[in-house]
Formats: C-alpha cells, sequence, structure tokens
C-alpha cells in the first residue's frame, strides 16, 4: 500500500505570494491533520480534516487555510506569503478519527524569498 | 492546555551505547502518549506509543513506559546502533483526537 504522498517536494516562492500543498492519503485514511515544522517553533498542528469537513484548528492566522475532498485527498493554501512561512509542511493521515496513529507524508519544503 | 517537554539535545553516543530521551508531559485527563522518529530528509514515522497508564510501548528495541505518576515517557534502549542517528520526538493526543502536540525533538548521533 502507498504511503502518504505530497506534491509538491520542494516549493520557492516570493513575499506575497499565495502557495497550495496537496497531500493524498494511504488508501481507505479518511483523516488528514496538517503541520508546520520550523526550527524556532518546532512542529504545530495546523489543522484536521475527516469527510471533508475541518474538525480541529491550530492556532494559526486565516492566511492558512484547508481544505478536503470527497477522494480524502486534502490541499492547504496559505496566502500573502511572509518569509516565517518558510517551513516543512507535513501531513498525516488516519483511518479513522478514533484513531490516533498517524502516518506522515514526506513533507514540502517551502522557502519564501 | 497540553505541552511536551523532552530533554535537550544534540545527544551523541557510541555504538552499542545505553540511551535514554527524557519527556513529560502536561496535559488534562489520560492523554496517549507517542515516540516519532524522523530521519534525514524524511517525514515522521511512529516508533511507539502507549494509551494508558503503566503501558509499555516497545518497537526494535525502544522503549518507553507511561508513567502517570510522573508525568513522563523517557525513551531508552539498551544498544544503540549507528543507524537509530535520528531526531526523536516526544508527542501527545487527547483521547479520540487526531491533533498531536510535539516536543521540541532530540537530536540524537552514534558514531562507530
Amino acid at each position: 500500500k502507498a504511503g502518504v504522498t505530497q506534491t509538491p517536494r520542494y516549493l520557492i516562492k516570493t513575499r506575497g505570494q499565495q502557495v497550495t500543498l496537496s497531500c493524498s492519503p494511504i488508501s481507505g485514511h479518511r483523516s488528514v491533520s496538517w503541520y508546520q515544522q520550523t526550527p524556532g517553533q518546532g512542529l504545530q498542528f495546523l489543522f484536521e480534516y475527516f469527510s471533508e469537513t475541518q474538525r480541529n484548528k491550530g492556532n494559526f492566522p486565516g492566511r492558512f487555510s484547508g481544505r478536503q475532498f470527497s477522494n480524502s485527498r486534502s490541499e492547504m493554501n496559505v496566502s500573502t506569503l511572509e518569509l516565517g512561512d518558510s517551513a516543512l509542511y507535513l501531513c498525516a493521515s488516519s483511518l479513522e478519527v478514533t484513531n490516533n496513529e498517524q502516518f506522515f507524508g514526506p513533507g514540502t519544503r517551502l522557502t519564501v524569498l | 492546555g497540553n505541552s511536551v517537554t523532552q530533554m535537550e539535545g544534540p545527544v551523541t553516543l557510541s555504538e552499542e551505547a545505553f540511551l535514554t530521551i527524557n519527556c513529560t508531559y502536561t496535559a488534562t485527563g489520560y492523554p496517549s502518549l507517542f515516540w516519532y522518529v524522523q530521519y534525514p530528509g524524511e517525514g515522521l514515522q511512529l516508533l511507539l506509543k502507549a494509551t494508558k497508564a503503566d503501558d509499555k510501548g516497545s518497537n526494535k528495541g525502544f522503549e518507553a513506559t507511561y508513567r502517570k505518576e510522573t508525568t513522563s515517557f523517557h525513551l531508552e534502549k539498551g544498544s544503540v546502533q549507528v543507524s537509530d542517528s535520528a531526531v526523536y520526538f516526544c508527542a501527545l493526543s487527547d483521547k479520540g483526537a487526531q491533533k498531536l502536540v510535539f516536543g521540541q525533538g532530540t537530536r540524537l548521533t552514534i558514531n562507530p
């Protein structure tokens, strides 16, 4: 069974632009969560989706948004990029919301110049 | 709110040495506890978990015991290998919830 895939793996943007990152969960997994990883703040929860509904949201500004499609694939969008948005964005999927075992993708490395 | 504190790194050991990485947590209720490992250029992999007090999670020679009285979940391995070099994260989540709260990570380097 294929693992969690994230595209693109690397991205370079400039301040003020917007970006969309994509995550395809493991086949059959319906829950998708997103995390931001930076050297200064570590790993921080962004949001969680299940059956196309956002179940939980972390403490990030409204520039960060996401969605989930009927096939469980998820996208996250960051608008008006700032230098501080440079990070590794990790997606994780799990079978159900009550199953705490999450499987992580390799991440998308976003660099904002 | 919930939080996780890990011992400061980096940690450097010789092959076959004993490893302990300390992890303590603050949470309401009875969270599930996890150790994740991140190898260079990769995402996180679940190493082990424990869901209730006194549970011991184990995998690949690593162990951790859920200690509610000391709110701790220390990671141990009796004999480390060079291939264990990675960053280790302690994490927790509320029961039935997916949101993980992570510690700051501990970089482990094993020298041959």
